[in-house]
């Protein structure tokens, strides 16, 4: 089973400060990586996702993040904060059922994220 | 463009009660699941199902069952009901095609509290 490790449950930054959130997963090479992200009160979306295709992912509202295999890292970035992207953002790794990569998804504990005015 | 729907939103049950979570779909995904979101603890899967008539456990099943007799719906059934399941839970669907492949979309959830 795979493991999903963020680290720093909660992150501050001002508003146009860089933005890192970290993420280290547990596997040598998962099939999928993600980035989800949920405003209060609503449920998850997608904020971008690794195939292998390239390990620069870019996602929506400007952030993106870097798939390192030898650090075993997925961490999430954002050049400048908004004070909208105050939100809590989850890293999950795929794990592939009867050998497919379609499967069970693997989620870290979570980061809020707070942006100061 | 439903997506995923969840029923009800907001629940209050007594310890001891029974009641079913209800998940629909819309997008013709094979594969849905159940999560339940505590504080700190991120999302932990209850229960998932690769398609009508299948389904496994995920990591914290105790106390809940799922039945998928369509590829459309998947509910969530709490047999007796603790304070222990008070928490937030989400179903979501994962699309098995193209670009979206792997991706899970989630419901709004449903919060639950058992008093």
């Amino acid at each position: 089973a795979q493991s999903v490790t963020q680290l720093g449950s909660h992150v501050s930054v001002s508003e146009g400060a860089l933005v890192l959130l970290r993420c280290n997963y547990s596997s040598s090479v998962p099939p999928y990586l993600f980035w989800y992200v949920q405003y209060p009160n609503q449920g998850l979306q997608l904020l971008l996702k690794y195939t292998s295709a390239a390990t620069l992912v870019k996602g929506i509202n400007g952030f993106e993040a870097e798939f390192k295999k030898s650090e075993t890292s997925f961490h999430l970035t954002k050049p400048s904060a908004h004070m909208r992207d105050a939100a809590e953002y989850f890293c999950a790794v795929s794990e592939g059922y009867r050998g497919s990569t379609l499967g069970r998804l693997y989620f870290g504990r979570g980061t809020q994220l707070t942006v100061w005015p | 463009n439903a997506g995923v729907t969840q029923t009800p939103k907001f629940q209050v049950l007594k310890t001891g009660q029974s009641m079913t979570l209800q998940c629909a779909q819309d997008m013709n995904h094979e594969y849905m699941s159940w999560y339940r979101q505590d504080p700190g603890m991120g999302l932990r899967l209850i229960h998932y199902s690769v398609g009508a008539g299948i389904t496994d456990q995920g990591e914290v099943p105790n106390g809940y069952n799922v039945s998928r007799s369509t590829t459309e719906d998947f509910p969530l059934r709490l047999l007796s009901a603790a304070p222990s399941q008070t928490s937030v839970y989400f179903c979501a669907s994962t699309s098995n095609t193209g670009e979206a492949k792997n991706i899970q979309y989630f419901g709004a959830g449903t919060r639950l509290s058992v008093l």
